[in-house]
């Protein structure tokens, strides 16, 4: 079975600063990994994923997130945060062998303060 | 491009009515569809997910049921709500194969009186 955790319900960065939000998998194999971002009252947004190759992935927004298979962790990164960035994020895991379903975390909520 | 509409967006309903939820998608076929309830802004809850005409698997046990009468139409039903079944409701697609990230709709906020 497939699982994830994103073990910070809250995280508080200032405006400039980089920010991470963690997020660790379980699953049987190699995973597929996803980032996902909603803003309040909407739908989620893809941010980025890990398939397969390069464990640091770039996706949208400045937003980067590192595959670590050892850890298995799947940490979410941007090098100077904005106070745009203040949303809801959640990280998702998918098994290989699965047909299409994805398992979500609770989600973390990223303040920036100004 | 493609494109994912859900109406309505905001739905008040007695407990013991109906719902039908409806969510489309253009510019793709033979998508994989999924409905999803997040309650209080949190966490996501998987209710349904198809991945054809006719293929749809049910995740939690509860009083809503869900139909694709169309490839690109997926339809979200209950028989009666309950006070429980409030919350915010999300379709979204994926391509079929499984390394493709879920696109997801504006959302429906169904609030049960």
């Amino acid at each position: 079975a497939q699982s994830v955790a994103q073990p910070e319900d809250q995280v508080n960065v200032a405006e400039g600063n980089p920010l991470t939000v963690k997020c660790t998998y379980s699953v049987s194999g190699n995973p597929y990994l996803f980032w996902y971002v909603q803003y309040p009252n909407r739908g989620l947004q893809f941010l980025l994923k890990y398939i397969t190759g390069d464990n640091l992935v770039k996706g949208s927004y400045g937003f980067e997130a590192e595959f670590n298979k050892s850890q298995t962790s799947f940490h979410l990164k941007k090098p100077s945060a904005l106070v745009s960035d203040s949303a809801l994020y959640f990280c998702a895991v998918r098994e290989r062998t699965n047909a299409g379903k994805s398992t979500f975390g609770d989600g973390t909520t990223l303040t920036v303060k100004p | 491009s493609q494109t994912i509409h859900q109406w309505p967006a905001t739905l008040v309903q007695p407990v013991g009515s109906p719902l039908s939820l409806e969510c489309t998608v253009e510019g793709t076929s033979n998508p994989n569809l999924y409905w999803y309830r997040q309650a209080a802004g949190r966490g996501l809850q998987l209710l349904f997910y198809s991945i054809g005409i006719d293929q749809i698997s049910s995740e939690v046990p509860q009083n809503l049921s869900a139909s694709r009468p169309q490839d690109r139409q997926f339809i979200l039903s209950s028989k009666k709500l309950l006070l429980s079944d409030s919350g915010f409701y999300l379709c979204a697609w994926s391509l079929s194969q499984s390394t493709y990230e879920q696109y997801f709709g504006p959302g429906t906020r169904l609030t049960v009186t």
